[in-house]
């Protein structure tokens, strides 16, 4: 069965300082992996994803995930986070339907 | 664009009741919608997928008599939680794609809460 951790449920963070946000997955087979984006009050918007070529994307907003196959990871890192980043981040695994983790809160404080 | 439109955002009602939420893909055709219910501090879980026109496939562990999927158009799917008991309070979330394939983004909308009294 396929499944995906988010091991933290809350990153409190600095604005301007870098963050990572963990996702690892089990899978035995290839799957595709995404990452969803919630601000407050609003629907899941789609962040990033990959479904092959580069293991390393990016997102227009200076998020990037890099895809690991031998840890079963794709974490996402942003070098320097903005007060507008405070959101929930949910990482997705397709596998013929979505497997999500249950989501990271990163607080960015001023 | 490609903008979902989920109502009720919240509903509180008794038990007993039915309750039907609706989820409308409001500038693009959705072929597949997809019905998710999340529990606090826990993953969305796939409930059911519905394709226009034709019966909801539903995930194992989900009564289909509980949950009465309706995709009757290219932009309307309903779920209805039928004689809701508390133990159905959750946040229920619906995703739209114009196709369903890998290739094509979910667009989700902003979420139901349900309270079940």
């Amino acid at each position: 069965a396929q499944s995906v951790t988010q091991l933290d449920s809350q990153v409190p963070v600095f604005e301007e300082a870098p963050v990572e946000l963990r996702c690892n997955y089990s899978s035995s087979v290839s799957v595709y992996l995404f990452w969803y984006v919630q601000y407050p009050n609003q629907g899941l918007q789609l962040l990033l994803k990959y479904l092959s070529g580069s293991t390393l994307v990016e997102s227009i907003n200076g998020f990037e995930a890099e895809f690991n196959k031998s840890q079963t990871s794709f974490h996402l890192r942003k070098p320097s986070v903005h007060i507008s980043d405070t959101a929930e981040y949910f990482c997705a695994v397709h596998f013929n339907k979505f497997y999500f983790g249950s989501g990271t809160k990163l607080n960015v404080k001023p | 664009g490609a903008v979902v439109s989920q109502h009720p955002s919240r509903v509180i009602c008794k038990s007993g009741t039915s309750v039907k939420i609706e989820c409308r893909s409001l500038d693009f055709q959705a072929t597949t919608m997809f019905w998710y219910r999340q529990f606090p501090k826990q993953s969305l879980m796939l409930m059911a997928t519905s394709n226009e026109g034709s019966k909801a496939t539903y995930e194992q562990g989900v009564e289909k008599d509980k949950f009465l999927i309706n995709h009757a158009s290219l932009t309307l799917s309903t779920l209805t939680v039928t004689s809701a008991h508390p133990e159905d309070s959750s946040f229920y979330i619906c995703s739209a794609s114009r196709t369903g394939g890998m290739d094509q983004p979910q667009h989700f909308g902003d979420g139901t809460r349900l309270s079940i009294l």
